[in-house]
C-alpha cells in the first residue's frame, strides 16, 4: 500500500525546475504532498481529492492522474528555502494516510 | 495560528518502561494520528482515532501501545513495555474532516536505553 516515489534525491540551483512523482498500485481517494526540513515537522501542500477537487498553497501545483493512481509535484523556480524532503501520501477511502519514502530536495545558490 | 502541542519534546526512558506521549489536536478538529519516524526515515502510520475508538491502525500499532483520549483535549499514545527499536520521533496530526489536510504537532524524541 506504500506509495513509490520517485526520484529518492534531486540537487537543484536556485531558479531550476524540478518533479516529484507519486504512483501507487492501488485506486486512490486522495493524494498528499508534504515537505519536511530537518528536524521539523512536515508541512502541508497540497492535497489532491478523486474527482479533481485541489487544496494547497498558491506557488505549489501538482497533479493527480485517477486512472494511473499517479501524482506529480512541480516545483518551479526554486528558491532555497525549497530544500527538505517531501513526502507524498495517499489514502485508500479510509483513515489511514501512508507516506512514501520520500524524496530529498536540495537547492544550492 | 492554531496548533497541535506534543510533551515532551524529548523522553529517555530504559528499556522495558511504560511511556506515555502526550498530544493536544487543534480545538475543532476531530481525527486524530499518530506516526512515527526513526532518524533519517519515513513517516510511518501507526494510528488513526475518530469518535472515541480507533479507526484504522498499522501492524506496527501492536498490543504494546494504546492511545486514549482522556478528556475532550488530550490524546495520547501509551507505549507499555518499551523496546529499543521504539526509539523514534513520535508525531501527533489532527484534521478537521476526514479528507482534509493533516496539521502536525512539533514531535516527541523518544530514546530507549
Amino acid at each position: 500500500q506504500q506509495p513509490v516515489q520517485s526520484p529518492q534525491a534531486v540537487i537543484l540551483r536556485e531558479g531550476e525546475d524540478a518533479v516529484i512523482n507519486c504512483s501507487s498500485s492501488k485506486a486512490l481517494y486522495s493524494v498528499h504532498w508534504y515537505r519536511q526540513k530537518h528536524g521539523e515537522a512536515p508541512v502541508f501542500l497540497m492535497i489532491l481529492l478523486k474527482g479533481g477537487e485541489q487544496k494547497g498553497h498558491e506557488k505549489i501545483s501538482a497533479s493527480f492522474n485517477e486512472k494511473k493512481q499517479q501524482s506529480s509535484l512541480y516545483l518551479t523556480a526554486s528558491q532555497l528555502s525549497y530544500s527538505g524532503t517531501y513526502f507524498c501520501g495517499t489514502e485508500l477511502n479510509t483513515d489511514k494516510l501512508i507516506f512514501g519514502t520520500g524524496t530529498r530536495l536540495q537547492v544550492f545558490p | 495560528e492554531p496548533e497541535v502541542t506534543q510533551t515532551p519534546s524529548h523522553q529517555v526512558t530504559q528499556m522495558g518502561q511504560e511511556v506515555i506521549l502526550r498530544c493536544v489536536p487543534i480545538s475543532n478538529h476531530l481525527y486524530f494520528y499518530w506516526y512515527r519516524q526513526i532518524l533519517g526515515q519515513k513517516v510511518e502510520f501507526l494510528v488513526s482515532f475518530y469518535n472515541n475508538e480507533i479507526s484504522e491502525k498499522s501492524e506496527i500499532f501492536d498490543d504494546q501501545f494504546s492511545v486514549e483520549r482522556p478528556d475532550g483535549s488530550n490524546f495520547t499514545l501509551k507505549i507499555r513495555s518499551t523496546k529499543l527499536e521504539d526509539s523514534a520521533m513520535y508525531f501527533c496530526a489532527s484534521r478537521a474532516t476526514g479528507a482534509g489536510e493533516l496539521f502536525f504537532g512539533e514531535g516527541s524524541r523518544l530514546t530507549v536505553l
